[in-house]
């Protein structure tokens, strides 16, 4: 069965500080993968996708970019946090070439400060 | 341009009502798709259900139920005898079909079953 990791599950970082994020996929292959940030209190807002390795499509300008070095994980980085950046960010995966369900990771809480 | 519409923000019921979420939508494809999630306290996303715009079937499972009518483009989610387990945030969203589909939210209905 497939399994989708996100780590660390909870951060507390400085503005100005650097973010790395990592999300991992298990059990499937050439998924689409997806990171999603949810604000306080707000719906869901797709930041990027990506149907292979190194193919990165960015949904919203920002401080914050994408990297998929490997079919199977999916990583988002910043070079200097905002204190806008905080929030709630899940990574999903779906079937690499249906229009299906997205399956999501446990997420990773992100303050701020 | 895909629109889905959870015009409920917050629902209060006791435990064993049964309680009823709407979802509307708005596509001009022909094909699409229709879900449902449930974002417990926990935070993690929890993929309930899909449905295919070519299937009109009604579907049970347990106490969820699912109403899914083209004609006035609406996927409304029962739950019934609601229990304090089914308080969370429940989300209704609709994709295109095919490899870069993408999928469009609503805003969400954060649900509280009081016991």
């Amino acid at each position: 069965s497939q399994t989708i990791h996100q780590w660390p599950a909870t951060l507390v970082q400085p503005v100005g500080s650097p973010l790395s994020l990592e999300c991992t996929v298990e059990g499937t292959s050439n998924p689409n993968l997806y990171w999603y940030r949810q604000a306080a209190g707000r719906g869901l807002q797709l930041l990027f996708y990506s149907v292979g390795i190194g193919q990165i499509s960015s949904e919203v300008p920002q401080n914050l970019s994408a990297s998929r070095p490997q079919d199977r994980q999916f990583i988002l980085s910043s070079k200097k946090l905002l204190l806008s950046d905080s929030g709630f960010y899940l990574c999903a995966w779906s079937m690499g070439d249906r229009g299906y369900e997205q399956y999501f990771g446990p997420g990773t809480r992100l303050t701020v400060t | 341009a895909q629109k889905v519409t959870q015009a409920q923000t917050e629902i209060s019921v006791v435990e064993k009502e049964d309680v009823t979420l709407d979802c509307v939508y708005e596509t001009r494809d022909t094909t699409y798709y229709l879900f449902w999630y449930k974002q417990p306290p926990s935070g993690e996303l929890v993929f309930l259900i899909r449905r295919n715009s070519f299937d009109e079937q009604n579907e049970i499972s347990g106490r969820y139920s699912w109403n899914f009518q083209k004609s006035t483009s609406s996927f409304n989610f029962t739950i019934t005898a609601s229990q304090v387990v089914d308080s969370a945030v429940y989300f209704c969203a609709l994709s295109r079909p095919g490899a870069n589909s993408k999928l469009t939210f609503g805003k969400g209905i954060t649900l509280s079953v009081r016991p």
